[in-house]
C-alpha cells in the first residue's frame, strides 16, 4: 500500500493568512494525487486532482503543486469558510489512501 | 445533479453482516465512465478506502478488510450496496458512498453521500 503523510496534523490560522499543508507518498505517484476538504459532520468535498488542477466552483485561492512523491496544497488568504480539516488521497493505486489529514482552525 | 443517499440498519451486532444501500439520483448508475465507492471514517479518524465498483461489476477492495466486504450494483434500482461480514466494534464508522469521476486517467471522488453512522454492538 502506498502511505500518505500530511504535515502538520493541525494549524492555528487566522483570517487573511495564507496556509501550506505538505502531503508526502511513500513511493511515487506521478501526479496522481486529490485534496479534500472536510467540515464536522459533512461529508468531505474534492478540491484539487491530479495534483493541481482546481475543480469547477473551487476559490481561486486554492491551489495544489508538486509530483512524484512530494506535494502541496495552498490557501491564499484564508476565509472563515476554509476553516476545515483537509486530506490528501493518491489515485495512483489501489488500494486507494489518503493522508490522516490536517485540521486548520482559528487562532 | 446527481445525489448520493447512503441507507441502512444504524446498529449492528457483532458477528453478523454490515449491509448498507447508496441510492444515485439526477443519474443513472448505468451511464459508464465511473467507479461508485465506499468510504469509511472512524469516529474522530481518518478516512479510509473501502472499495469500488464499475457500471459493469468490476470490483476493487481494499485488502484491509481481509475478504469480508462486497460490493455489488442493481442497476434496475439505481442503487450499489455494501455488504461487511464477520463485524467487529473495529467497524464502528461513518459509511459514506461516492462516485468517482476522472478527467483522462486522473480519478477523484467527485460526488458524496452525507454518510451513515454504523455502531457495532451488541
Amino acid at each position: 500500500d502506498i502511505q500518505m503523510t500530511q504535515s502538520p496534523s493541525s494549524l492555528s490560522a487566522s483570517v487573511g493568512d495564507r496556509v501550506t499543508i505538505t502531503c508526502r507518498a511513500s513511493q511515487s505517484i506521478s501526479i496522481y494525487l486529490n485534496w479534500y476538504q472536510q467540515k464536522p459532520g459533512r461529508a468531505p468535498k474534492v478540491l484539487i486532482y491530479a495534483a493541481s488542477s482546481l475543480l469547477s466552483g473551487v476559490p481561486s485561492r486554492f491551489s495544489g503543486s508538486g509530483s512524484g512523491t512530494d506535494f502541496t496544497l495552498t490557501i491564499n488568504s484564508l476565509q472563515p469558510d476554509d476553516f476545515a480539516t483537509y486530506y490528501c488521497q493518491q489515485s495512483y493505486s489501489t488500494p486507494l489512501t489518503f493522508g490522516q489529514g490536517t485540521k486548520v482552525d482559528i487562532k | 445533479q446527481v445525489q448520493l443517499q447512503e441507507s441502512g440498519p444504524g446498529l449492528v451486532k457483532p458477528s453478523q453482516t454490515l449491509s448498507l444501500i447508496c441510492t444515485v439520483s439526477g443519474g443513472s448508475i448505468s451511464s459508464g465512465g465511473y467507479y461508485w465507492s465506499w468510504i469509511r471514517q472512524h469516529p474522530g479518524k481518518g478516512l479510509e478506502w473501502i472499495g469500488y465498483i464499475s457500471y459493469s461489476g468490476n470490483t476493487y477492495y481494499n485488502p484491509s478488510l481481509k475478504s469480508r466486504g462486497t460490493i455489488s450494483v442493481d442497476t434496475s434500482k439505481n442503487h450499489f450496496s455494501l455488504k461487511l461480514t464477520s463485524v467487529t466494534a473495529a467497524d464502528t464508522a461513518v459509511y459514506f458512498c461516492a462516485r468517482v469521476g476522472s478527467d483522462y486517467s486522473y480519478y477523484y471522488m467527485d460526488v458524496w453521500g452525507r454518510g451513515t453512522t454504523v455502531t457495532v454492538s451488541s
